[in-house]
């Protein structure tokens, strides 16, 4: 029962332009949202957060937008950079709980 | 963000050794660390959370017996995985969280790379 979903298993975005990884939950339960970046043999990195009393929130070049009613969540990169190359996984957590649920993640590759 | 470490980064061992793997946090103070393994081209799979000074709290499918974790300091947990066999071979990555932020960020350690031969 995979409670986290990115469909997108890899996604190609050129250099400059807006780069958008999408994530869907099923849990109604999750109130608080995570996006990681994750390079081979390393560990996660984490980006940006978001809680369930907001829609949106923004770091920098990165920006994440939450839509409760069609538990759907996304990240926008912009401007995208080489450095952005690699693997980006939402991860959700629950009310009340600290553990964290992490979809199957995305491979970003940024076209110079 | 804070700073999560662990130790080895990469072991290889015979079928039938135990390997312990280290992960401490290092700029602050952590009662529960979270152990995870990531198969190839798989997602991030929580094995158990790691509380200081108590028992570790098993996900389903998970065998206590054979991945003993230890959390006997605020900073420091281990995994021990016993009897290892090649498919144990896997990416173990640990976590923890800044008890005083109020926020459940995890922060993640460098991953320790098993191969079992």
């Amino acid at each position: 029962d995979q409670q986290v979903k990115q469909n997108s298993p890899s996604l190609s975005v050129q250099e400059g332009r807006i780069s958008i990884l999408n994530c869907d939950y099923t849990n109604s339960m999750f109130d608080y949202f995570l996006w990681y970046k994750k390079y081979p043999a390393e560990g996660p990195t984490f980006l940006i957060s978001i809680s369930s009393i907001k829609d949106k929130n923004e770091d920098g070049r990165f920006t994440v937008f939450l839509n409760k009613s069609a538990k759907h969540l996304s990240l926008h990169i912009v401007p995208s950079q080489p450095g952005d190359s690699a693997v980006y996984f939402c991860a959700a957590s629950a009310k009340g709980n600290e553990k964290l649920t992490f979809g199957t993640g995305t491979r970003l590759t940024i076209i110079p | 963000g804070a700073v999560v470490s662990q130790h080895p980064s990469r072991v290889i061992c015979k079928s039938g050794t135990s390997v312990k793997i280290e992960c401490r946090s290092l700029d602050f103070q952590a009662t529960t660390m979270f152990w995870y393994r990531q198969f190839p081209k798989q997602s991030l799979m929580l094995m158990a959370t790691s509380n200081e000074g108590s028992k570790a709290t098993y996900e389903q499918g998970v065998e206590k017996d054979k991945f003993l974790i230890n959390h006997a300091s605020l900073t420091l947990s281990t995994l021990t995985v016993t009897s290892a066999h090649p498919e144990d071979s896997s990416f173990y990555i640990c976590s923890a969280r800044v008890p005083t932020s109020g926020e459940k960020t995890q922060y993640f350690g460098p991953g320790t790379r098993l191969l079992v031969l």
